[in-house]
């Protein structure tokens, strides 16, 4: 199975600051046909089902602001919020569909101060 | 309007099984990809499998490959999850979701496993 590390666990922000959150794959999850990663964001709000922010590492999904950026290739993966907003309260997970199973980072939970 | 509505789910006893239903609406749903995550209390997300449109596909994250089996009826346009030999370790939110392109996510149904 790909393991996917994802950090920091937890991070306090205020409202105006960028926000980095790091993810890694046990294994590249660059798929050498389409030349692309693949590798998704999710944000989960309390009480809620998981949203998707970002696909092939970098794609932003329809109707996602765009201070949401994914990069990164291989196996290092990045998300940054930029201007953090009160509304971007929540747990944000990377997955890799590389290759099933498909697997999730343990989870990075954004809390604003 | 996309809607996947998951039911089925509430307290069984350890060692017994439950099945899920996952109905969907608003998409054609014999063109996707459907598979299952679920969600421990105050946990992360886990992939349980997923299944192509045919249902000549399936794939399970190794773990619960022998507790788990998913189903789907395209005539119905409803998506199944079934689950034997239920541990406290099943109980979790249980979320069917649709694969590739922009994924609809239903809300979850809860799995409580215990005595």
């Amino acid at each position: 199975d790909i393991v996917m590390t994802q950090s920091p666990s937890s991070l306090a922000v205020s409202a105006g600051e960028t926000v980095t959150i790091n993810c890694k794959s046990s294994q590249s999850l660059f798929g050498s046909v389409r030349q692309k990663n693949y590798l998704a964001w999710y944000q989960q709000k309390p009480g809620q089902s998981p949203k998707l922010l970002i696909y092939l590492a970098s794609t932003r999904e329809s109707g996602v602001p765009d201070r949401f950026i994914g990069s990164g290739s291989g196996t290092d993966f990045t998300l940054t919020i930029s201007s953090v907003q009160a509304e971007d309260l929540a747990n944000y997970y990377c997955q890799q569909y590389y290759d099933t199973p498909l697997t999730f980072g343990s989870g990075t939970k954004l809390e604003i101060k | 309007e996309v809607k996947l509505v998951e039911s089925g789910g509430g307290l069984v006893q350890p060692g017994r099984s439950l099945k899920l239903s996952c109905a969907a609406s608003g998409f054609s749903f014999n063109d996707y990809w459907m598979g299952w995550v679920r969600q421990a209390p105050g946990k992360g997300l886990e992939w349980i499998g997923e299944i192509n449109q045919d249902s000549s596909t399936i794939n399970y994250t190794p773990s619960l490959k022998d507790k788990f089996t998913i189903s789907r009826d395209n005539a119905q346009n409803t998506l199944y999850l079934q689950m034997s030999k239920l541990g406290s370790e099943d109980t979790a939110i249980y979320y069917c979701a649709s694969e590739g392109g922009s994924p609809y996510w239903g809300q979850g149904v809860m799995v409580t496993v215990s005595s």
